[in-house]
């Protein structure tokens, strides 16, 4: 079967560092990404990801292991407008996008 | 802004009743998906079409729903005899098939409330 892995909630501090772990195991692999999405709304697009390492994209970052079957979302400087989840989803051998349940971050002053 | 456009945004629906929802994806976008997602899940994959074909369909997909577009530009996606576990945000998305990166770019969603 195909699973999506990521953590269900965390908490971090205004202006800290935070790293969303997502492990996955897929039929075939076109691609990872992260959505972002605030309470109520839909989920917008943060990053992709197809070749193993970090990609860098101002205060958020991305990295793959495809071998590993593992991702992570890096958050810098943490602003109180980063509260939401954070949706890790795959693009299968389909080319499909298979969802995790999603992160919910809370960002404390 | 011409992003995707879902209309309505709310419905509120009696149990037994038929509703019909409405996609309108990014012009120049050849796929459109229909997503359905429930408090604290991700979105559940539930078709898209490429133009207007319907190339999939999820297993998990009762035949009281259907979905069409038929000149492969809007969308609509209609659920009969709704039940309460239907209640849920209805999630369109739309893409530029490149068999690369294909970021898809979501609507607001309809939330439907089955009573």
């Amino acid at each position: 079967g195909q699973n999506i892995d990521q953590p269900t909630e965390m908490t971090a501090t205004e202006g800290a560092i935070v790293q969303i772990n997502c492990t996955y195991q897929t039929s075939g692999f076109n691609g990872l990404f992260w959505y972002q999405q605030h309470a109520g709304e839909a989920p917008t697009f943060l990053s992709y990801n197809v070749l193993d390492g970090l990609e860098e994209k101002g205060r958020f970052s991305s990295f793959l292991s495809r071998s590993k079957g593992y991702s992570y979302l890096l958050l810098k400087e943490l602003q109180m407008k980063d509260s939401a989840s954070y949706l890790c989803a795959v693009m299968d051998s389909n080319y499909q996008l298979i969802w995790g349940a999603g992160t919910k971050l809370i960002i404390k002053p | 802004d011409t992003g995707v456009s879902q209309n309505p945004r709310h419905k509120i629906t009696k149990r037994g009743q038929n509703v019909t929802f409405r996609c309108d994806p990014i012009s120049e976008h050849n796929r459109l998906y229909w997503y359905r997602q429930t408090l604290g899940q991700g979105p559940e994959f539930l078709t898209y079409f490429q133009n207007e074909a319907q190339l999939e369909k999820s297993r998990l997909l009762s035949d009281r729903f259907s979905a069409e577009r038929p000149k492969g530009s809007f969308s609509t996606l209609e659920i009969q005899r709704t039940e309460q576990g239907d209640s849920a945000m209805y999630l369109c998305a739309s893409s530029s098939w490149t068999g690369g990166d294909n970021e898809q770019y979501f609507g607001p969603g309809t939330r439907l409330t089955v009573t």
